[in-house]
């Protein structure tokens, strides 16, 4: 079956820390992309990536890092300076078409201990 | 401002009742698209429908239509026969088409609905 698969489902940080969400996909999508999503709010784009070696800031980059070394896979690392990461993280990937939606995967919600 | 605007954070509906969901947008673009997705309690996104700006009928899937007025900015979603399944959270988002030429097939999405179906 083809999809995306995030791991772990949970995840939880010390004050400091670094940590790394896994995001990887079997669609042959060229599009990935890395949301935020707060309790009752909408999604929040982090980052995106449209080809290999290529990453943009979303609209809140600050805090985070990614990497897109390979097309199926697109890490997203929450560094100690995102002061605030308590947060359900989607990652999601596309094809290049403007009438083709994202799919998901099923999440990752982080917390701090 | 808001670009994508989902006025009711939450809705009832009885079960086999129709429901519309509210979405209004804020673009200058010409062309553009809007989605729907829905989100249980799980997490997972669902995708449920598209509409294209240039699409001259309403889309359709199932028991999901799409109310696109485009003079109001306006793209209700419309589920027909209410099943317990269905309660979960609702998003609209939009694909603006002036951003597509810097890099971007990136969603804006609204805050959400979140629908009930009451037995």
């Amino acid at each position: 079956d083809g999809g995306i698969t995030q791991s772990p489902k949970y995840l939880f940080r010390k004050e400091g820390q670094n940590v790394t969400l896994s995001c990887e996909q079997n669609l042959n999508h060229d599009a990935m992309y890395w949301y935020r999503q707060d309790p009752g709010q909408g999604l929040r784009l982090i980052y995106y990536s449209q080809i290999v070696n290529d990453f943009q800031k979303g609209d809140i980059a600050e805090g985070y890092s990614v990497s897109r070394e390979k097309k199926e896979s697109f890490p997203l690392t929450v560094t100690s300076a995102q002061k605030n990461p308590t947060a359900f993280y989607l990652c999601a990937s596309s094809k290049r078409v403007s009438n083709q939606p994202q799919h998901f995967g099923d999440g990752t919600r982080l917390s701090i201990l | 401002a808001q670009k994508i605007t989902q006025t009711q954070p939450g809705m009832f509906v009885q079960e086999k009742e129709a429901v519309t969901l509210d979405c209004t947008y804020d673009t200058s673009d010409q062309s553009y698209g809007l989605f729907w997705y829905k989100q249980p309690s799980s997490g997972e996104m669902i995708f449920l429908i598209y509409q294209g700006s240039y699409d001259e009928q309403n889309a359709t899937e199932g028991r999901y239509s799409l109310n696109f007025q485009k003079a109001r900015k306006s793209a209700n979603l419309v589920i027909s026969a209410s099943q317990l399944g269905d309660s979960a959270m609702y998003f609209c988002a939009m694909r603006e088409g002036r951003r597509a030429g810097a890099g971007s097939y990136q969603l804006t999405f609204g805050k959400g609905t979140k629908l009930s179906v009451i037995p």
